[in-house]
């Protein structure tokens, strides 16, 4: 079985701090990989997309993937009590195209 | 406003009864699936579908039933035959170019 491994958490962070969120995943063959914020008793939002190696920046939000560690991670600069939530990883399957969820990481953020 | 909507944002269901689910897209994606998100839990695949009249069981697919007889609409069926659907269910539908998945937002189903 595949699988996508992320800490549940919570992980507590002071407002303004650098939040650093992680996810290991199994399937050598997924070469997509995303990030979703999802509030309570909300649907998930997509936040970041990565595809390459190396890192991504979008705003306040940076992803890193490494492919030979099998590793992603999604920095959160100027962490704010809005970003308190659940951040879910996810890889899209190498074989089936299916996307494969992590359990997610809650996120508080302190003011 | 393109998007995924998603009704009832509510529903109740008493034992022994089928309900169904709707999920509309406009945004012209050929994917849908439906996922089924419990408390404190990840989500997990319940069908998908990838063209029009044609989808697949996904991991929980026991006791759900799905149609996709237009590329805007997969609706969902909870049969009788789920003996725990009390849960939030999501549907998503993919870009054809990145493969982004976006998701709806959401029912919560109840069981009385």
């Amino acid at each position: 079985q595949k699988e996508v491994e992320q800490n549940s958490g919570p992980l507590s962070v002071p407002e303004g701090a650098i939040a650093s969120l992680n996810c290991t995943y199994s399937d050598r063959g997924s070469q997509s990989f995303f990030w979703y914020r999802q509030y309570s008793g909300k649907s998930p939002e997509l936040i970041m997309s990565i595809y390459s190696n190396g890192d991504k920046e979008d705003g306040r939000f940076t992803a890193q993937l490494n492919k030979a560690s099998q590793y992603v991670s999604l920095l959160i600069r100027d962490s704010q009590p809005s970003d308190s939530a659940t951040y879910l990883c996810a890889a899209r399957s190498g074989n089936t195209g299916k996307l494969i969820f992590g359990q997610g990481t809650t996120l508080q953020v302190k003011p | 406003d393109g998007g995924i909507t998603q009704s009832p944002k509510y529903l109740f269901r008493k034992e022994g009864q089928n309900v169904t689910l709707s999920c509309e897209q406009n945004l012209n994606h050929d994917a849908m699936y439906w996922y089924r998100q419990d408390p404190g839990q990840g989500l997990r695949l319940i069908y998908y579908s990838q063209i029009v009249n044609d989808f697949q069981k996904g991991d929980i697919a026991e006791g759900y039933s799905v149609s996709r007889e237009k590329k805007e609409s997969f609706p969902l069926t909870v049969t009788s035959a789920q003996k725990n659907p009390t849960a939030f269910y999501l549907c998503a539908s993919t870009t054809g170019g990145t493969n982004e998945q976006f998701f709806g937002p959401g029912t919560r189903l109840t069981v009385l």
